[in-house]
């Protein structure tokens, strides 16, 4: 079993549809991001989290350390988009474990 | 502020032969990260510096792949020899108050 699981791996939505993408993770953890990553490899750090909820713009991301949980949300999805979302979790040990990715398609 | 800066952005060779990436990271990061994602896959953790300090190569393949950081700046992984499998994007990322900044990748095709 992976240390970081994603759900769903693929996701195909409308414009202007709200996304949920899933991570739990089975390690304790200092630190949880989500990366975007865009045909032709360039990651982005979208958040970095440890506790709670942080915005920035469409993105909501969240966090439940008790249940090992987190959720990345785009809401008024458009297809600039699409993209594979990476959840990354920085163990006490202080190494990196990502998760396989989630592909999102937003269709016009 | 200038990011990752990696080389080469392709490279195709035969299995067998020699290969060699290199990163800048960003000014002042001490903490540089080599990755291999293999298609279809989320980033793996091949090696960690800090400084010129390896933190972490727990999941390097040592009797292939090697990797310095001699001055605790730029840093170079080679692969030799080139194995089928060792096709993939090789990513590197410096790090400052643990937030990650990735550069753009080299995508590596062994024939």
């Amino acid at each position: 079993k992976n240390e970081v699981e994603q759900s769903p791996q693929n996701l195909t939505a409308q414009e202007g549809e709200f996304i949920t993408i899933n991570c739990s993770y089975s390690v304790g953890i200092s630190a949880l991001h989500w990366l975007q990553q865009h045909p032709g490899g360039g990651i982005v750090s979208l958040f970095m989290l440890s506790s709670g909820k942080k915005k920035h713009g469409r993105l909501i991301a969240t966090i439940n350390i008790q249940e090992k949980h987190s959720s990345l949300h785009i809401t008024a999805s458009h297809p600039r988009d699409s993209a594979v979302y990476i959840c990354a979790v920085r163990s006490r040990n202080n190494d990196m474990r990502f998760g396989a990715g989630t592909r999102l398609t937003v269709k016009p | 502020e200038a990011g990752v800066a990696q080389s080469p952005r392709y490279k195709i060779i035969e299995k067998r032969q020699s290969v060699a990436f290199w990163c800048n990271p960003i000014s002042g990061h001490a903490t540089l990260y080599w990755y291999q994602q293999i298609l279809g896959q989320g980033p793996k953790l091949l090696i960690q510096f800090q400084n010129n300090g390896v933190v972490d190569d727990s999941q390097l393949p040592k009797d292939r792949f090697s990797a310095e950081r001699l001055k605790g700046v730029d840093s170079t992984l080679k692969i030799q020899p080139a194995k089928l499998e060792d096709s993939a994007v090789y990513l590197c990322a410096s790090s400052l108050g643990g937030k990650l900044f990735f550069g753009s990748g080299t995508q590596l095709s062994v024939l």
